[in-house]
């Protein structure tokens, strides 16, 4: 597509539930990032992914978080068991290749009641 | 990983002031990337400057990499420019970009 497409924009959930959140990257890019930001500060890094393969998973908070990009386009952040400390606007970036430019998508604003 | 610190963390500027805005990083980057957080919440990219000096309209970066600092200049601001800046390196053996807390930045008319 155009741009990096985040779907959905916007997402209210009860703690406990999954949510599933994902991103369609701008078309022939290689690389893909998931960050969080937090009201007042900025993004922060969760994970990345050249192609399907996932490089780096250093910044996933703990194992209710989970990514996956199967066949190298569309990727999917799983949140298991949300908690009201999850609430955040969760960005995506793709780039032509690692240590390119990123280009991120509008996010989807995540709340947990 | 690498470190990057912005300054000022808040800045008010009447219309037509300029400013700079700071970026220090804790290493030497391969790429430094500044972004425009609208208040829509969207990231906008400005500029893709690891090193050198670059010019868009009213606005110009320059990055010092030897020196590990970038500084981003706003002239004649106007209201539209208010946001929040954010800039992002990486480097240090990694290619994934790390932002600072940002400067936000409102313009008055």
């Amino acid at each position: 597509g155009a741009g990096v497409s985040q779907s959905p924009r916007y997402k209210v959930t009860k703690r406990g539930q999954d949510v599933a959140l994902r991103c369609d990257p701008i078309s022939g890019h290689v690389s893909l990032y998931w960050y969080r930001q937090a009201l007042g500060q900025g993004p922060e890094f969760l994970t990345y992914f050249n192609y399907e393969a996932q490089q780096d998973k250093s910044g996933l908070p703990n194992d209710r978080f989970s990514a996956e990009r199967p066949e190298g386009s569309i990727s999917t952040l799983t949140i298991q068991r949300t908690e009201q400390r999850d609430s955040a606007m969760y960005r995506c970036a793709s780039s032509v290749s690692s240590g390119n430019t990123i280009y991120f998508g509008e996010g989807s604003w995540l709340t947990v009641v | 990983g690498i470190q990057v610190e912005q300054s000022p963390p808040d800045l008010i500027l009447q219309e037509g002031a300029n400013s700079t805005l700071r970026c220090n990083f804790s290493d030497s980057v391969n790429n430094l990337q500044w972004f425009h957080q609208n208040p829509w919440g969207q990231l906008i990219n400005l500029f893709y400057i690891p090193s050198g000096t670059k010019q868009n309209g009213r606005l110009s970066a320059t990055t010092v990499a030897t020196e590990r600092y970038s500084l981003l200049y706003i002239s004649s601001s106007q209201t539209t420019d208010s946001g929040v800046y954010f800039c992002a390196a990486d480097g240090g053996g990694s290619y994934i970009p790390t932002f600072g807390r940002g400067t936000s930045l409102i313009v008055h008319p």
